[in-house]
């Protein structure tokens, strides 16, 4: 079974910093695209960040560049979100979802992990 | 950066209704738009992709067309079960915006 499991949310101060984890299993993950969308609480879906299969490309949002760093390691089947300088307008549900065209063409996203809360505030 | 305009925000409707939500892009994406459904407290779900190709196991009443800048999700017969907030996303590039969301209820 597909799986995807994001860990490391939880409550930080603003300027603060959390790395985010999610770890696939199920299928090759060096294989796939993979991407970090984000969702403030009572809001809708909002794109964050996209990685390749083999990281040596990576987007951001607008909002979040500079700030968060999105990385994998294909090794640990994992990928990451590293964030600093954060703000309150961060908190959210932060998924990682799978691309799963194969990188051959722009896909959409399936699976989405269950997510993890940030909460940024003092 | 190209913007995803999903309308009406908000839906209510019977059951056995026939419900359509419309999504415009502000540039031609070709075919490059999903589909996903959100139930309350969950996890998003991909039910369209390449504007109408249904994902497997979700059922037929779900449906997608469109193409260029107009798209639509119809559901043919609505159901207790499709009580949830969709939303339409462009893929073709970075950024791969959502629409705002359409929340549907049922009357």
């Amino acid at each position: 079974e597909v799986q995807l499991v994001e860990s490391g949310g939880g409550l930080v101060q603003p300027g603060g910093s959390l790395r985010l984890s999610c770890a696939a299993s199920g299928f090759t993950f060096s294989d796939y695209w993979m991407h970090w969308v984000r969702q403030a609480p009572g809001k809708g879906l909002v794109w964050v960040s996209r990685i390749n299969s083999d990281g040596s490309s990576t987007n951001y949002a607008d909002s979040v560049r500079g700030r968060l760093t999105i990385s994998r390691d294909n090794a640990k089947n994992t990928l990451y979100l590293q964030m600093k300088s954060l703000r309150a307008e961060d908190t959210a549900v932060y998924y990682c979802a799978r691309d799963p065209t194969l990188g051959a063409t722009p896909g959409w996203f399936d699976p989405w992990g269950q997510g993890t809360l940030v909460t940024v505030s003092s | 950066d190209i913007q995803m305009t999903q309308s009406p925000s908000s839906l209510s409707a019977s059951v056995g209704d026939r419900v359509t939500i419309t999504c415009r892009a502000s540039q031609d994406i070709s075919n490059y738009l999903a589909w996903y459904q959100q139930k309350p407290g969950k996890v998003p779900k991909i039910l369209i992709y390449a504007a109408s190709s249904l994902q497997s196991g979700v059922p037929p009443r779900f449906s997608g067309s469109g193409y260029g800048t107009d798209f639509t999700l119809t559901i043919s017969s609505l159901q207790p079960e499709d009580v949830a907030t969709y939303y339409c996303q462009k893929y073709d590039s970075a950024p791969y915006t959502f629409g705002q969301g359409t929340k549907l209820e049922i009357k």
